[in-house]
């Protein structure tokens, strides 16, 4: 099971981008990268999910390199409502990985 | 539409009384989930479920028990709490075909004096 490091927690200003990594070098082979966003007092809710290289929505980028051994998740243009915690989730019910296990995520603050 | 809904919402408890918290799902999904979440901590995984009938034990799984009767419903049980598993509870679900996307319940949250 790919276990996931983040960093503890980010600041950065409104208007601006904002890149967070997450590290998962056992990650197998049929794993997925997923990311979640959880506001306080309500459960976490999928952001985005990709395999390798780019995917992007109508909410943010995930990138993933070529030895998808980390991947980063990009805010475009962040403003205070994205002021959340951000999980990375590496697994695959595909792949018969079912103990899908969250890391510490990172808090993430934006400042006016 | 009502997804994946947790009973109850808020609940205390005094140290050594048991109770039951209920998850309920209306998208048949065969996968589900517990998680507990700390104050300022990230989720932990307490048990889950792969279908009717079968469960498994997660990352924190002690002082609890869960049950699957039915495919729609996963149940987590505390038979004797203590002021340690004061937490929130978040219940969530999956279809077994799924890369990783889980859908969560809004939680609950429990209070052991």
């Amino acid at each position: 099971l790919a276990k996931t490091t983040q960093p503890i927690s980010m600041d950065s200003y409104e208007g601006q981008e904002v890149n967070i990594t997450c590290s998962h070098n056992n990650i197998a082979t049929n794993d997925y990268i997923t990311w979640y966003q959880q506001f306080p007092s309500q459960g976490p809710r999928f952001i985005i999910q990709g395999y390798k290289t780019k995917v992007t929505n109508e909410v943010a980028s995930l990138f993933i390199p070529a030895d998808r051994k980390s991947s980063t998740l990009s805010l475009p243009r962040v403003s205070l409502s994205d002021t959340a915690v951000y999980y990375c989730l590496v697994g695959s019910l595909a792949g018969g990985n079912e103990k899908l296990t969250f890391g510490t995520g990172t808090r993430l603050t934006i400042i006016p | 539409n009502a997804g994946v809904t947790q009973t109850p919402k808020f609940r205390v408890l005094k140290t050594g009384q048991s109770m039951t918290l209920l998850c309920a799902q209306d998208m048949n999904h065969e996968y589900m989930y517990w998680y507990r979440q700390d104050p300022g901590m990230g989720l932990r995984l307490i048990h889950y479920s792969v279908g009717e009938g079968t469960t498994a034990k997660g990352e924190v799984p002690d002082g609890y028990n869960v049950s699957r009767l039915k495919k729609q419903n996963f149940l987590l049980g505390l038979e004797s709490a203590a002021p340690s598993q004061t937490s929130v509870y978040f219940c969530a679900s999956t279809a077994f075909q799924n890369t990783g996307e889980l859908f969560f319940g809004e939680g609950s949250r429990l209070t052991v004096l």
